[in-house]
């Protein structure tokens, strides 16, 4: 089915580990985005990519970088994790003129 | 700078009730609206949305919408609850249809019950 994968749906990290969360999209969008989800604050942006080779810093980018690795992906990378980010990650597409957002099912993020 | 109030967090109602979902937002200029629902342990999807046009906006799954700018309102209805419509709501506001300044508001989790 088209869509928007994420990959892992659960990780447990360390404090101070890093790793990367993969998403790419098969509806050949422009634009990506990548949300963090936590409970009584919504979904607040960390980081978006409009079109291909461009991104872009959202409400919360601090302790996140992101990849725009070709049009049917973008990465998102903890460098050092910290328990602040243990969170509900969730990656999206949509192309430009439509805003209507698709999503991804999540990543379940726990930074012990 | 925009902003979306999604009033009350957690909304009750029987199943046969109506169920209604307030959202107002903050905007310098006339903005686009969005309804999304997310059940439990998946991504959101797209319920209905206002761009220009008709201020009632139907949706899926029986939901709509009204655009009331005089009360920058974009209240979320529907006539009769079923009990599959449990799940989190969320408003959002763009001003632009690009997508890239989007807004979300927190959220209102709907329980229905039997």
């Amino acid at each position: 089915n088209a869509g928007v994968t994420q990959t892992p749906k659960f990780q447990v990290l360390k404090t101070g580990q890093s790793m990367t969360l993969q998403c790419a999209q098969d509806m050949n969008h422009n634009s990506m985005y990548w949300y963090r989800q936590d409970p009584g604050m919504g979904l607040r942006l960390i980081y978006y990519s409009a079109s291909e080779g461009t991104t872009d810093k959202g409400e919360v980018p601090n302790g996140y970088n992101v990849s725009r690795l070709n049009k049917r992906e973008f990465s998102l990378r903890l460098e050092s994790a910290a328990p602040s980010q243990t969170s509900v990650y969730f990656c999206a597409s949509s192309e430009r003129g439509q805003g209507v957002y698709t999503f991804g099912s999540g990543t379940r993020l726990t930074v012990v | 700078a925009q902003s979306v109030t999604q009033l009350g967090s957690h909304v009750s109602v029987s199943e046969g009730a109506l169920v209604l979902l307030r959202c107002n937002y903050s905007s310098s200029v006339p903005p686009y609206l969005f309804w999304y629902v997310q059940y439990p342990n998946q991504g959101l999807q797209l319920l209905l949305k206002y761009t220009t046009g008709a201020t009632l906006v139907k949706g899926i799954n029986g939901f709509e919408a009204e655009f009331k700018k005089s009360e920058t309102s974009f209240h979320l209805t529907k006539p009769s609850a079923h009990m599959s419509d449990a799940a989190e709501y969320f408003c959002a506001v763009s001003r632009t249809n690009t997508g890239n300044q989007f807004y979300f508001g927190t959220g209102t989790s709907l329980t229905v019950i039997p």
